[in-house]
């Protein structure tokens, strides 16, 4: 069972809405990420909250914003998506120290931009 | 130059043999990890098994075992006695020990598990 909760599991939006995605952890990480995932592609790291200040962003463009309201909790809020953002959005969550520093994600949401 | 190498795009096995996908990684790193992950059709990245640069065993997680060489800095997972369940993506992903978060995934291995 996983530990990482994602929702919601499925989203269509069209280009003009605002949406959040939401993931929870109770394993007690204090690191936590968003990745955007493609068919058949790997894993793309957008985000990373590290003891819930924002520690990296790659580059990722201002129509996602991120938000760490507590240590347990994680949002990605969007707006004015284009259909190329359709993809599969993972969250994950660790440690942000030591070893092994495993990642353990969510189911993830599947998100088709209209 | 790519951190992780899977050179196999897609497997195939019978079901109840073992199986092995390769993974080779880059670093000049002395301290970093390596993971195995399971993508089924439903999208899910399970973990399977971790490997740290220190352990001087292999890593065994039930019918999965990594093979780790590190003068080769190769990384494989090892699958014993498949089974139709096991069907799904396979990522190798490695973290480096000055890069905090971040990790770096390789590009996958589709197994499919044949009855």
């Amino acid at each position: 069972d996983t530990e990482v909760t994602q929702t919601p599991k499925h989203l269509v939006m069209g280009m003009t809405n605002k949406k959040s995605l939401k993931c929870e952890q109770h394993m007690g990480h204090r690191a936590m990420y968003w990745y955007k995932q493609k068919a058949k592609k790997p894993p793309e790291l957008m985000f990373v909250y590290s003891y819930e200040k924002l520690s990296i962003n790659e580059s990722v463009p201002s129509r996602f914003s991120p938000e760490c309201p507590n240590s347990s909790l994680l949002n990605l809020h969007l707006h004015a998506l284009q259909p190329e953002d359709s993809a599969l959005y993972l969250c994950a969550s660790s440690q942000p120290w030591g070893n092994p520093e495993t990642q353990y994600f969510g189911p993830g949401t599947r998100l088709l931009v209209l | 130059a790519q951190k992780i190498t899977q050179t196999q795009p897609g497997m195939f096995v019978q079901e109840k043999e073992a199986v092995t996908l390769d993974c080779t990684y880059d670093t000049s790193d002395q301290s970093y990890g390596l993971f195995w992950y399971k993508q089924p059709s439903s999208g899910e990245m399970i973990f399977l098994i971790y490997q740290g640069s220190y352990d001087e065993q292999n890593a065994t997680e039930g019918r999965y075992s990594l093979n780790f060489q590190k003068a080769r800095k190769s990384a494989n997972l090892v699958i014993s006695a498949s089974q139709l369940g096991d069907s799904a993506m396979y990522f190798c992903a490695m973290r480096e020990g000055g890069t905090g978060n971040q990790f770096y995934f390789g590009t996958g291995t589709s197994l499919t598990v044949i009855p």
